[in-house]
């Protein structure tokens, strides 16, 4: 069965500085995509970044990257120079192939202070 | 190039009355997936739809609840005779039909149950 896991529930970093949110994730499936959402205080779901199971390199977008570990079933967000805005719940997702659904974390509040 | 609509964007119901939830998929996608999260929460996989067709209802309660996505017009999400527990942000997301595919969510509709 998928699983993710997301161990802080909180964050809090300063503006302009890098910041790591944990994702991990259990699956048997050799073919999967893991994903990240932001979800601010407005309440909509934004996509921010896709992994590919098979990819060889890291995804990046922008301000964020995914730091993508397989061997250790891990799929960190990095956001590199956190803006005031960034202030949101982020959710790490894990869909695999031929599962119709997508399973998400409990997700992280990140809080960016001025 | 619009994303996927939902309306309406806040319902409030009494215990008993019915609930529909709309949702227009973007342009181009032909997978619909229906959402809740409970405040604090994750969002939970429910019924995943393709034209006429339900493909996937595993994480629908039995009762009460039911889904379609017709030939032509939005989906639908249908509670009947709702009950406080039913309270919760509905969310729906499409994807284009290729496996592993990226879901971009709708703006969600917030339900609830006086």
């Amino acid at each position: 069965a998928q699983k993710i896991t997301q161990t802080q529930p909180g964050m809090f970093v300063q503006e302009k500085e890098a910041v790591t949110l944990d994702c991990t994730y259990d699956t048997s499936d050799p073919s999967y995509g893991l994903f990240w959402y932001k979800q601010p205080s407005s309440g909509e779901m934004i996509f921010l970044i896709y992994q590919g199971s098979y990819d060889q390199q890291n995804a990046t977008e922008g301000r964020y990257s995914l730091n993508f570990q397989k061997a250790r079933k891990s799929a960190n967000l990095v956001i590199s120079s956190s803006q005031l805005g960034y202030s949101a719940m982020y959710f790490c997702a894990m869909r695999e192939k031929g599962n119709n659904d997508m399973r998400f974390g409990a997700g992280t509040r990140l809080t960016v202070k001025p | 190039n619009a994303g996927v609509m939902q309306n309406p964007r806040h319902l409030v119901r009494r215990r008993g009355q019915e609930a529909r939830l709309r949702c227009s998929p973007m342009k181009g996608h032909s997978h619909v997936y229906w959402y809740r999260q409970l405040p604090e929460e994750g969002l939970k996989f429910m019924v995943y739809l393709q034209k006429e067709n339900i493909i996937d209802e595993s994480g629908m309660p039995k009762e009460r609840f039911s889904a379609e996505f017709p030939k032509e017009g939005p989906s639908i999400l249908r509670i009947q005779q709702v009950v406080r527990g039913d309270s919760a942000a509905y969310f729906c997301a499409s994807s284009p039909p290729r496996e592993t595919g990226i879901m971009f969510f709708g703006p969600g509709t917030r339900l609830t149950v006086l």
